[in-house]
Parts: C-alpha cells; sequence; structure tokens
C-alpha cells in the first residue's frame, strides 16, 4: 500500500511566521504535488514536481515556494503567513503525471 | 471558469437508495478520477477511468467521452457512504477537479 504522510495534522501559527509543512511518500513515486482546499473553491494546486530538485508553479503559487532535495520528501513553506492562508493542506504522489494520485491525510493549518 | 462541474453539490439520501452523482467537464482528457473525502480530511481514489464503465463493490462510475460527461452511481447506499464525492479530470499534464458533492446516507 501506497503510504503518503504528512508532518502535522493540525497546526496554528501567528501571522509573519516562516511555516514548514513536510510530506513523505514511500512509493518511490517521481511526482508530488501540494494542494490546498477551501470550502466552495475544492482542490487547488499550489506546486508539484517531477523530479529530485524540479519544482513546477500550480495555479496559485502566491505566498508559497517548496522543496524537493529527495526524491520522497516534498516540503511546502510559507514564507511569512498570512490569516488567508488559513486553509486545508494536502500532499499527494503518483507515478506518472496522468496516474492516480495519492493523499496525505492533510494538514489543517490555522493562521492568527 | 470551471473544467469541471459536478451536481449535485449537496445530497442527502436513506439508507438503501440509488444515488447518482455527475461531473461534466470542458478540457480534453487523457483520464477522470473519482474520490472520495471523509469527514478528517484523508482523499482515496475510488476509479480512473478514460472509457466505458468500471464497477467496485457497490460502486459503479461511467463515463461518455463524446458527451464529455461521467456518472458516480453508489447502490445500496449504507451511512458509512456519506463524503464528499470530488471529479477530478487529467488532461496529460494537469489536474483539475470539482468542487465535490457532499454526500449524507441517513439510517
Amino acid at each position: 500500500d501506497v503510504k503518503v504522510t504528512q508532518s502535522s495534522r493540525y497546526l496554528v501559527k501567528r501571522t509573519g511566521e516562516k511555516v514548514f509543512l513536510e510530506c513523505v511518500q514511500d512509493m518511490d513515486h517521481e511526482n508530488m504535488f501540494w494542494y490546498r482546499q477551501d470550502p466552495g473553491l475544492g482542490l487547488r494546486l499550489i506546486y508539484f514536481s517531477y523530479d529530485v530538485k524540479m519544482k513546477e508553479k500550480g495555479d496559485i503559487p502566491e505566498g508559497y515556494s517548496v522543496s524537493r532535495e529527495k526524491k520522497e520528501r516534498f516540503s511546502l513553506i510559507l514564507e511569512s503567513a498570512s490569516t488567508n492562508q488559513t486553509s486545508m493542506y494536502l500532499c499527494a504522489s503518483s507515478i506518472g503525471p496522468i496516474y492516480e494520485q495519492y493523499f496525505g491525510p492533510g494538514t489543517r493549518l490555522t493562521v492568527t | 471558469k470551471n473544467e469541471v462541474e459536478q451536481s449535485p453539490q449537496n445530497l442527502t439520501a436513506q439508507e438503501g437508495e440509488f444515488i447518482t452523482i455527475n461531473c461534466s467537464y470542458s478540457v480534453g482528457i487523457s483520464a477522470l478520477h473519482w474520490l472520495q473525502q471523509h469527514p478528517g480530511g484523508g482523499i482515496v481514489s475510488l476509479f480512473m477511468l478514460s472509457s466505458g464503465k468500471k464497477k467496485h463493490g457497490r460502486l459503479i462510475a461511467t463515463i461518455n467521452i463524446q458527451e464529455k460527461h461521467s456518472s458516480l452511481h453508489i447502490t445500496a447506499s449504507h451511512p458509512r457512504d456519506s463524503a464528499v464525492y470530488i471529479c477530478a479530470v487529467n488532461t496529460g499534464n494537469q489536474f483539475y477537479f470539482g468542487t465535490g458533492t457532499s454526500l449524507t446516507v441517513i439510517p
């Protein structure tokens, strides 16, 4: 079974803090994704990576950066957290761009 | 403009009812996915299909490529089917997601 884990289920941060969300997958998948999910808006792609040290912007990259130093790990960084970044963050991985994505359990981030 | 539209947005059913959730899309696709999200956040992939029909237990997914439409059916619904069902399409290099259908099955 593919397992995708995320570093925290719930996180509360203050405005202006630097926030790190980590995602680890154990199936040697090439592709990894970060999404945010908000009521009424569905899943929106922030960034994705198709290989180590490679990254591509998704639909809403502003205010975020990512790091992929190892194949199994994909980190999302909020350089200076703002209240409008309060959301559910979901990580996913897949073997290829059109294949089934496996999701982590999500991190519910609250920025106060 | 939403590339993927789902209907209905919310659905309440009695246990045992036959349920249909619809998905229409406006882009050319390589594959269509149905996902299930239970309260608490975790998302599970139910089906990936590019033509025809797939069945898994009480779940059936169909797709009509010409009409750009897919349906997810649940037969003999059960309270444990209560979840958000999300339709997603892949164009070959990008995923587009519907906003989800929230299903509640009442005992």
